[in-house]
């Protein structure tokens, strides 16, 4: 019930196409969605995060989308660049703990 | 912005041997500090959550007297891997929280090499 499962494992987008990455949760009393951006030999980054009173927040070319009666997140990035490529990371946090639970990753290449 | 330092970088060292990492905040007091280690290719997997001035809570699974870490300020935060050994090689990442629960910040990571 604590998992974050999160598709897919790798994505290949070209120059100026649509990233999205898909993630889904069990536990409802998670009450903060974050994506975080990794590149290689560095740590996460915070990217976007969202909360569950909102279906969908946007910052710049990055959007989360949120359902929270599926129990599911996305995260799509609009107009991909060649800089974008990197791991990308959900997560979730909420209940009792202030542990951020982690999904296995998205390793996005964008191609020019 | 809320700083992670993280030190060093990128280590070697000889197995049998330990090693200390560093993790300091620098423009916030970080009440909960996490350590984490993640291997090529995968996630990040939590090894332990530390609060200032008390011991470190580890995750099922973690040898916490291989792995010390120490929480003896609200800026710094140490993870020393003992006798170490060539499956201790990995990436470890901290992060801190200052409070606000939601106030993640990570630091740049440390490529630990055992030969």
């Amino acid at each position: 019930q604590q998992q974050v499962k999160q598709s897919p494992q790798s994505l290949i987008v070209q120059k100026g196409g649509i990233s999205i990455i898909n993630c889904a949760y069990e536990n409802t009393a998670f009450d903060y969605f974050p994506w975080y951006q990794q590149f290689p030999g560095k740590g996460p980054a915070l990217l976007i995060a969202i909360r569950p009173d909102v279906s969908e927040k946007k910052e710049g070319r990055f959007t989360i989308s949120f359902n929270k009666s599926a129990k599911q997140f996305s995260l799509h990035i609009m107009d991909s660049q060649p800089g974008d490529s990197a791991t990308y990371f959900c997560a979730a946090l909420g209940g009792a703990t202030n542990k951020l639970i982690f999904g296995t990753g998205t390793l996005l290449a964008v191609q020019p | 912005g809320a700083v992670v330092s993280q030190h060093p970088s990128w280590v070697i060292c000889k197995s049998g041997t330990s090693v200390k990492i560093e993790c300091r905040s620098l423009d916030f007091q970080a009440t909960t500090m996490f350590w984490y280690r993640q291997f090529p290719k995968q996630s990040l997997m939590l090894m332990a959550t530390s609060n200032e001035g008390s011991k470190a809570t580890y995750e099922q699974g973690v040898e916490k007297d291989k792995f010390l870490i120490n929480h003896a300020s609200l800026t710094l935060s140490t993870l020393t891997v003992t006798s170490a050994h060539p499956e201790d090689s990995s990436f470890y990442i901290c992060s801190a929280i200052s409070g606000a629960r939601y106030g993640y910040t990570f630091g740049s990571g440390t490529r630990l090499t055992v030969v």
